[in-house]
C-alpha cells in the first residue's frame, strides 16, 4: 500500500514562490511516478507535471513551463513541487499522486493535499 | 489539449436508484486513456475506472465503465448512500486533462 504525506498549509504573497513537498512509503519511487495536481475553489482538477524517481526525469504541462520545477530526493523518499511568480487564481490544494510505472497510467494513490493561498 | 466536457452538473437521485454520467471528449481518444474518479468532501479523489471499463481495486461491482472514441460513460447501478459525491472523468491519451466534475446528489 502506498502512502503520500504532504507537506502543511502556504500562504504567499503575489510574485513570490512555493514549496510543497510530498514524502513517500517504501518502494514507491522504484515503481511509480509521481504527479502534482491542483484542485482550484471552483473544484477543477489541473496536471501540473510529473517526475520518474529511478530516471530523474521531470516534464510538465505546456501552461506551467518556466513556472514549475518537479525534484525527486531519492534518499529521502520525497518529492517537492515548486511554484514561482504566484499569482492569486495558484490558490489551490496541490495534490501529489501516483501512477504505476514510467508509461501512461491512471492516478491510483493521492496525497491529503496542501492548501496554497495567494494572497496580498 | 483534450477538453473534457461531463454532464448533467448535477444529478438528483435516490437510493437504490440507477445513476448514469457522461463524458464527451473533443477529440477521440483510445479507451485504454480514459478514467473515472469519486471525491467526497475533503478527501481526496479516489480512482474508481481505468480503461474505460476495469474497476480499480476495490471497487464494488455497482460501478461499471463503458464508451469510445469521444463518448463515456460511468453507471452506478444502485445507489448506495456512499455513492452521494462528485465524480470526475480524465483522459490520459495526450497529457492529462479532467472533467468539470458531476455532483450526484441525495433527491
Amino acid at each position: 500500500q502506498v502512502q503520500l504525506v504532504q507537506s502543511g498549509p502556504e500562504v504567499k504573497k503575489p510574485g513570490s514562490s512555493v514549496k510543497v513537498s510530498c514524502k513517500a512509503s517504501g518502494d514507491t519511487f522504484s515503481r511509480y511516478s509521481i504527479h502534482w495536481v491542483r484542485q482550484d475553489p471552483g473544484q477543477g482538477l489541473e496536471w501540473l507535471g510529473r517526475t520518474i524517481p529511478i530516471l530523474g526525469e521531470s516534464n510538465y504541462a505546456l501552461k506551467f513551463q518556466g513556472r514549475v520545477s518537479i525534484f525527486a530526493d531519492t534518499s529521502t523518499s520525497t518529492v517537492s513541487m515548486g511554484l514561482s511568480s504566484l499569482r492569486s487564481e495558484d490558490t489551490a490544494v496541490y495534490f501529489c499522486v501516483t501512477s504505476y510505472g514510467s508509461g501512461v497510467s491512471p492516478f491510483d494513490y493521492w496525497g491529503q493535499g496542501t492548501p496554497v493561498t495567494v494572497s496580498s | 489539449e483534450i477538453v473534457l466536457t461531463q454532464s448533467p452538473g448535477t444529478l438528483s437521485l435516490s437510493p437504490g436508484e440507477r445513476a448514469t454520467l457522461s463524458c464527451r471528449a473533443s477529440q477521440s481518444i483510445s479507451s485504454t486513456y480514459l478514467a473515472w474518479y469519486q471525491q467526497k468532501p475533503g478527501q481526496a479523489p479516489r480512482l474508481l475506472v481505468y480503461g474505460a471499463s476495469s474497476r480499480a481495486t476495490g471497487i464494488p461491482d455497482r460501478f461499471s465503465g463503458s464508451g469510445s472514441g469521444t463518448d463515456f460513460t460511468l453507471t452506478i447501478s444502485r445507489l448506495e448512500p456512499e455513492d452521494f459525491a462528485v465524480y470526475y472523468c480524465q483522459q490520459y491519451f495526450s497529457s492529462h486533462t479532467f472533467g468539470q466534475g458531476t455532483k450526484l446528489e441525495i433527491k
